[in-house]
């Protein structure tokens, strides 16, 4: 089955505790990306990857880091978490850097206490 | 940078009668795509226009690209409580070396039997 798997599902941390976000995807896509969505604010772009090893920043990069060394996967790097970053985080994937249809994986709610 | 409006933020309706949410880009966008979100779920892809003025339908629904390419529209036709949930354009900047592709802030829909 085709899909993007994010983990993990929910996650309640402290601030300033290093934390990892995986993003597998099983379709070959070149395009992966970060969201996250708050309310009131829609999905805003944190990264995005062309393919491996080409990442760029999005809308919201501060305070996040991103990797792409196999092309399946695209971890979400957050080195020392803040309240401001409590948030629904996304993981999409695409075909091509063109933009066809977006797959997303189905979410990690992380709280920064 | 690119900033894609949508409106209105929140529509409820009655069960039968109609509804559009409105997509407005500050740049000509190269392709519009539109997502649904369930409560508690994450965006799926509805559908992707590409070509000025062109106007697609899925059942119900309606899809139209504007002709200068900045502006888009979703209709849904008699809803129904299977339509709640929030609706999401995304378009990318036709600009030679965009690859972003950036969000609305979605329309919440809320149908009442």
């Amino acid at each position: 089955e085709a899909q993007v798997t994010q983990n993990p599902r929910y996650l309640i941390t402290v601030t300033g505790k290093k934390l990892t976000v995986t993003c597998s995807q099983n379709m070959n896509h070149e395009y992966m990306s970060w969201y996250r969505q708050d309310p009131g604010l829609g999905l805003r772009q944190i990264y995005y990857s062309m393919n491996v090893e080409v990442t760029d920043k999005g809308d919201v990069p501060e305070g996040y880091k991103v990797s792409r060394k196999e092309k399946r996967n695209f971890p979400l790097i957050l080195e020392s978490p803040s309240p401001n970053q409590t948030s629904l985080y996304f993981c999409a994937s695409s075909l091509s850097r063109l933009h066809t249809e977006a797959f997303f994986g189905q979410g990690t709610r992380l709280t920064v206490v | 940078g690119q900033q894609v409006m949508q409106i209105p933020q929140y529509q409820h309706v009655q069960e039968g009668e109609d509804f559009t949410t409105y997509c407005n880009s500050s740049t000509t966008l190269s392709n519009i795509q539109w997502y649904k979100q369930r409560p508690g779920g994450h965006p799926v892809f509805l559908i992707q226009l590409v070509k000025s003025g062109e106007v697609k339908k899925q059942k119900r629904l309606t899809f139209q690209f504007g002709e200068a390419k900045k502006n888009s529209s979703l209709h849904i036709t008699a809803t129904q409580t299977t339509d709640v949930g929030t609706y999401f354009c995304a378009g990318r900047d036709s600009g030679a070396g965009s690859y972003q592709l950036t969000f609305g802030k979605g329309t919440k829909l809320s149908v009442i039997p």
